[in-house]
């Protein structure tokens, strides 16, 4: 059964760094074709990918967001981290993590944690 | 803007079938990408509904399927039931993007 959990603050000021720890079990991130991406909604918006690691540790972000942006992962703990450096009001989501798998041509979400919510202000 | 367009909403009455679109361009849905669907409850994380344009994970009821033709594609639900009120999101791989991208979303009304 694959599990996940994402941890990190609630709240952050602007310019601040975010950190979030997203913990899974069910599945291995050394595994071949297994990848976990962060993917992050706004307060009744749509959702939007943020970055995404794969099991060979090659790693893609979104290009609006990729200059702040760092994604690891620690296979022998189980967690996938992303950093966001210089923080706005308009970072305010839920930021979500997910496992993806290969479905066809592209790569889905099939398992996703609940997601914390951020929310940036002085 | 998203990359991929959607109706911002639909409704149906309860049995009834309904669609939802999702437009995309030559460098996501029509460059070959595959589609996939998700199903968000209020106050719930999403659920991958369909993958790879068509196919069901384990435990979707077939009342739900998907279609891709050219630069958009379909998520269908028949017998509409009052559990379907949520959003749905398409999503794909934008290749001039190098960006998973995601739809606006669908607000399913059950009438």
């Amino acid at each position: 059964q694959i599990t996940l959990r994402e941890s990190g603050p609630t709240l952050v000021k602007p310019t601040e760094t975010l950190r979030l720890t997203c913990t899974f079990s069910g599945f291995s991130l050394s595994t071949s074709g297994v990848a976990v991406g962060w993917i992050r909604q706004p307060p009744g918006k749509a959702l939007e990918w943020v970055a995404l690691i794969y099991w060979n540790d090659d790693k893609r972000y979104s290009p609006a967001l990729r200059s702040r942006l760092t994604i690891t992962k620690d296979t022998s703990k189980n967690q996938v981290v992303l950093t966001m450096t210089n923080m706005d009001p308009v970072d305010t989501a839920t930021y979500h993590c997910a496992h993806s798998f290969k479905g066809g041509s592209g790569w889905a979400f099939d398992y996703w944690g609940q997601g914390t919510l951020v929310t940036v202000s002085s | 803007q998203s990359v991929l367009t959607q109706p911002p909403s639909v409704s149906g009455a309860p049995g009834q079938r309904v669609t939802i679109s999702c437009t995309g361009s030559s460098s996501n849905i029509g460059a070959g990408l595959d589609v996939h669907w998700y199903q968000q409850l209020p106050g719930a994380a999403p659920k991958l509904l369909i993958f790879g344009n068509s196919n069901r994970p384990s435990g979707v009821p077939d009342r739900f399927s998907g279609s891709k033709s050219g630069t958009s594609a379909s998520l269908a639900i028949t017998g509409l039931q009052a559990e379907d009120e949520a959003d749905y999101y398409c999503q794909s791989y934008d290749i001039s993007l190098n960006s998973w991208v995601f739809g606006g979303g669908t607000k399913l009304t059950v009438l």
